[in-house]
């Protein structure tokens, strides 16, 4: 079984500045990691997936996230946030084996306001 | 290609009655999984259609139940509604290669209200 924790609930930050939102996992298998973006009353979007090699991903809209396996890890960050990127932000797993990568497993979401 | 559609968007039911949810994936999809989503819960995995088949089931009351036709459509229902059920529901469809990993792709979600 796998499980999620975002630490954060809410990040307010100003425009231009940047973030991170943390996300710390659990699991007994080996799992892939992904960060999804959910804006007001739409579906998930993906932003950024470690399946394999370089711990340092690059996703979408300027985001990255560095997959860390001793602290079984995967934060999100960005150097520089604008207005548009106010929204939930949500980190998950599944795991790698048995066919069951269709099953993700979430965190309970760290909403992110971005100030002028 | 179309995204994956979900009807309808916007649902309001009592207690007591029954719903159904549908989801169109996207053309060549065959895997699709459902989630219910609530603000004390989060998401959570329902059940995942393969092939009109249900490969796995998420710790959920035998209230919801789905099904899948033969185009890959799915449909979810729940019977005697309860007022914790409402939710935001959400489809994800994937493809089916023989890679380890196919990234599923989410529709808007059906918003269902239980009065």
């Amino acid at each position: 079984a796998q499980s999620v924790t975002q630490l954060d609930s809410q990040v307010p930050v100003f425009e231009e500045a940047p973030v991170e939102l943390r996300c710390n996992y659990s699991s007994s298998v080996s799992v892939y990691l992904f960060w999804y973006v959910q804006y007001p009353n739409q579906g998930l979007q993906l932003l950024l997936k470690y399946l394999s090699g370089s711990t340092l991903v690059k996703g979408i809209n300027g985001f990255e996230a560095e997959f860390n396996k001793s602290q079984t890890s995967f934060h999100l960050r960005k150097p520089s946030v604008h207005i548009s990127d106010t929204a939930e932000y949500f980190c998950a797993v599944s795991a790698r084996s048995g066919g069951s990568n269709y099953k993700l497993t979430f965190g309970k979401g760290t909403l992110l306001t971005v100030n002028p | 290609k179309a995204g994956v559609t979900q009807t309808p968007r916007y649902l309001i039911k009592t207690r007591g009655q029954q719903v159904t949810l549908s989801c169109s994936p996207i053309s060549g999809h065959r895997s699709v999984s459902w989630y219910q989503q609530t603000p004390g819960q989060g998401l959570q995995f329902l059940f995942e259609y393969f092939s009109e088949t249900q490969r796995n089931k998420g710790n959920f009351p035998g209230r919801f139940s789905g099904r899948q036709f033969s185009n890959s459509r799915s449909e979810m229902n729940v019977s005697t509604l309860e007022l914790g059920d409402s939710a935001l529901y959400l489809c994800a469809s994937s493809s089916t290669s023989a890679s380890s990993y196919n990234e599923q792709f989410f529709g808007p979600g059906t918003r269902l209200t239980v009065l």
